[in-house]
């Protein structure tokens, strides 16, 4: 059971380039979203999707796209990268769609830096 | 709305001293409390949650937590510090009727021996 998977761990991009960051649960969990960290800023969401073929915006969506073809996969992808999306990004997964109700999963995060 | 504001940004402690890291929150609704930790470039784990039950909520690692609503606290306690505990510790609250969770800025937590 690898839980949430997130890849790469590592990227830098140069401003204007796109890329997508991989996200997966094994967990069969129908909740799922994209928060970025920042220093002195906790978590933000980014983007959610409470079911294959529904997604919806979170605190900073801008900048950012998501799809949800299937329960797995959750990628979120970079238009057009900028300094200001450098940051530590984290999937996360529950089994409840109802986010008072289960606690999320996260994965180990990936670390953009975008120049 | 709901928000949680935790009230360290920075709080060290010796090995063997308990530990406290406040927070507050706001909430419209009856809210569900959380609280997190990371340890460096790790993921969060979730410590401990309150929905509604006992206000004393008992955590993994010798965490808790009281849910006091006349105070809108959910401070962590842990009565002995240890080494290990030294990380990025996160309240969230989320409200019963959406997808959403908002977390706190972070508490760090140094253990010093």
């Amino acid at each position: 059971n690898a839980g949430v998977t997130q890849t790469p761990k590592f990227q830098v991009l140069k401003t204007g380039q796109s890329m997508t960051l991989q996200c997966a649960q094994d967990m069969n969990h129908e909740y799922m979203s994209w928060y970025r960290q920042d220093p002195g800023m906790g978590l933000r969401l980014i983007h959610y999707s409470v079911g294959a073929g529904i997604t919806d915006q979170g605190e900073v969506p801008n900048g950012y796209n998501v799809s949800r073809s299937t329960t797995e996969d959750f990628p979120l992808r970079l238009l057009s990268a900028a300094p200001s999306q450098t940051s530590v990004y984290f999937c996360a997964s529950s089994y409840s769609i109802q986010g008072y109700n289960s606690p999320l999963h996260f994965g180990n995060g990936t670390r953009l830096t975008v120049t | 709305a709901q928000s949680v504001t935790q009230l360290d940004s920075h709080v060290s402690v010796s090995e063997g001293t308990p530990v406290l890291l406040r927070c507050n929150y706001s909430s419209s609704y009856s809210p569900s409390l959380f609280w997190y930790v990371q340890h460096p470039n790790k993921g969060l784990q979730l410590l401990l949650k309150y929905t509604s039950a006992a206000t004393l909520v008992k955590g993994i690692n010798g965490f808790e937590a009281e849910f006091k609503k006349s105070e809108t606290s959910f401070h962590l306690t842990k009565p002995s510090a240890h080494m290990s505990d030294a990380a990025e510790y996160f309240c969230v609250v989320s409200e019963n009727s959406g997808y959403a969770l908002n977390f706190g800025k972070g508490t760090s937590l140094l253990v010093t021996p």
